[in-house]
C-alpha cells in the first residue's frame, strides 16, 4: 500500500538557517503529496501540496517539488524564523480519490533566535 | 469560515467512564475523518465517513470505540468504557471529495483526552 517516510527529528536550527526535511514515498498510481504543519497545541494545517509530477507547492517561504523519478517531496525553506518552530508532516494521498491520507511520523523543528 | 469545530477541547475522566467527542465539519464538505495522535504511535486514522456513511473503520482500535455521523454537520466519537491507554489527542478533519479527488483535509484543534 501507499506509505511515506520522512526524516526523523528533532531538528534544531538557528534563525535564518536553511531547512530541509526529507520525505520519500511508495505509491501506486498518481497520488497527491502534502506537507502539513502543526504548531504547539494546535491541529494540523495544510502548508502546501502538489498534485502531479514536477509540480512545485509553495507557501510562507516553504517549497517542495513532486519528484516522481526519485519518489520524493522534500520540504525546504531558505531562511527560517523562530515562528517556524513546529512539527511538520509529509502526507500522501491514496492515488485513486485521495480521500485517505498516509502521514509520515512527523519532524519536530525548533528554531533558536 | 469557522473551520472544523471540536468539543470539548480538553477532557479528563476516570477509567471506565464514557467519553463522547464531538465534531462539526466545514459546511459543504462531504467527508469526515477521525484521527488519534500519540507520542508512541503518531497520527492514526480511526474512521472515515463520506456523505455521512462510514466507509473505512479499519483503524478503530476495538469495540469500545464507536463513531456516528447522523447528518452532514455533526459527528461523534464515543469511547465506552474508557481506559488510560486511550489518553491522546483526537482530531477531526473534513474535506470535499469530488471528481478531481485531490482534496485537502482541514483539521480541527483537537480534543485532549486524559483518562485517569
Amino acid at each position: 500500500g501507499n506509505s511515506v517516510t520522512q526524516m526523523e527529528g528533532p531538528v534544531t536550527l538557528s534563525e535564518e538557517a536553511f531547512l530541509t526535511i526529507n520525505c520519500t514515498y511508495t505509491a501506486t498510481g498518481y497520488p497527491s503529496l502534502f506537507w502539513y504543519v502543526q504548531y504547539p497545541g494546535e491541529g494540523l494545517q495544510l502548508l502546501l501540496k502538489a498534485t502531479k509530477a514536477d509540480d512545485k507547492g509553495s507557501n510562507k517561504g516553504f517549497e517542495a517539488t513532486y519528484r516522481k523519478e526519485t519518489t520524493s517531496f522534500h520540504l525546504e525553506k531558505g531562511s527560517v524564523q523562530v515562528s517556524d518552530s513546529a512539527v511538520y508532516f509529509c502526507a500522501l494521498g491514496s492515488g485513486s480519490n485521495d480521500y485517505k491520507l498516509s502521514f509520515g511520523a512527523g519532524t519536530t523543528v525548533t528554531v533558536r533566535a | 469560515d469557522a473551520g472544523v469545530i471540536q468539543s470539548p477541547r480538553h477532557e479528563v475522566t476516570e477509567m471506565g467512564q464514557e467519553v463522547t467527542l464531538r465534531c462539526k465539519p466545514i459546511s459543504g464538505h462531504n467527508s469526515l475523518f477521525w484521527y488519534r495522535q500519540t507520542m508512541m504511535r503518531g497520527l492514526e486514522l480511526l474512521i472515515y465517513f463520506n456523505n455521512n456513511v462510514p466507509i473505512d473503520d479499519s483503524g478503530m482500535p476495538e469495540d469500545r470505540f464507536s463513531a456516528k455521523m447522523p447528518n452532514a454537520s455533526f459527528s461523534t466519537l464515543k469511547i465506552q468504557p474508557s481506559e488510560p491507554r486511550d489518553s491522546a489527542v483526537y482530531f477531526c478533519a473534513s474535506s470535499f471529495v469530488g471528481g478531481t479527488g485531490t482534496e485537502t483535509q482541514y483539521f480541527g484543534p483537537g480534543t485532549r483526552l486524559l483518562v485517569l
